[in-house]
């Protein structure tokens, strides 16, 4: 069965740095693209950023530019979301998803998603 | 950026078909995808590319997309169906809709 675990949320102050990992299973993981979402509690999904099967290509949406860093491991077959100068409006659930070009870049895998919590 | 437009909620008697729509710009030019999440879940892909049903997922759901208008139809809809829905696109980035509420009554 093709699956992705996130882990690593958690609460933490503003001005602070979480660490997110997101580990894959069941398929070839460095074929695929990855990518983290987001969603702010009662509010819609809001994409983060994406990284290459290679992890040479990164994107981050405006709003984390400088914040947030996407890396990925494939010899652990994991990602990874650091995150730093925390601010409560990063408080969400993160999910990681996979990007299936075969599928015209469809995010067809999602992990069942960790909370995040900016509160002091 | 890119910005597409879904109604808040979307309501549809139970075994009658629901259409949820997605507005933006030339969205005919793009490859529209489909998320349902449902309460407390996380996101499925129902639709991708258009109008491309991934296995497991029932042929009730099927997509289009021409001009400014992407929709996502349920046909017969069922207690189950109840959910969020997403229409995404790739513009310079990753963009999703503000997400429709289907309600079955």
């Amino acid at each position: 069965e093709e699956q992705l675990v996130e882990s690593g949320g958690g609460l933490v102050q503003p001005g602070g740095s979480l660490r997110l990992s997101c580990g894959a299973s069941g398929f070839t993981f460095n074929d695929y693209e990855m990518n983290w979402v987001r969603q702010a509690p009662g509010k819609g999904l809001e994409w983060l950023s994406y990284i290459s099967g290679s992890g040479s290509a990164i994107y981050n949406t405006d709003s984390v530019k400088g914040r947030f860093t996407m890396s990925r491991d494939n010899a652990k077959n994991s990602v990874y979301l650091q995150m730093n100068d925390l601010r409560a409006e990063d408080t969400a659930v993160y999910y990681c998803a996979r990007e299936n070009t075969g599928r015209y870049n469809a995010f067809d895998v999602w992990g069942q998603g960790t909370m995040v919590t900016v509160s002091s | 950026s890119y910005e597409m437009t879904q109604p808040l909620s979307v309501s549809v008697a139970l075994g009658q078909t629901a259409r949820i729509t997605c507005g933006g710009n030339n969205i005919g030019s793009k490859s529209v995808h489909w998320y349902q999440q449902k309460a407390g879940q996380a996101p499925v892909m129902v639709i991708y590319r258009d109008t491309n049903r991934p296995s497991g997922i029932p042929e009730r759901f099927s997509g289009s997309n021409s001009g400014n208008t992407a929709t996502l139809t349920i046909s017969r809809a069922q207690a189950g169906d109840e959910a969020d829905y997403y229409c995404q696109v790739w513009d310079t980035n990753k963009v999703f809709g503000g997400g429709t509420k289907l309600t079955v009554l």
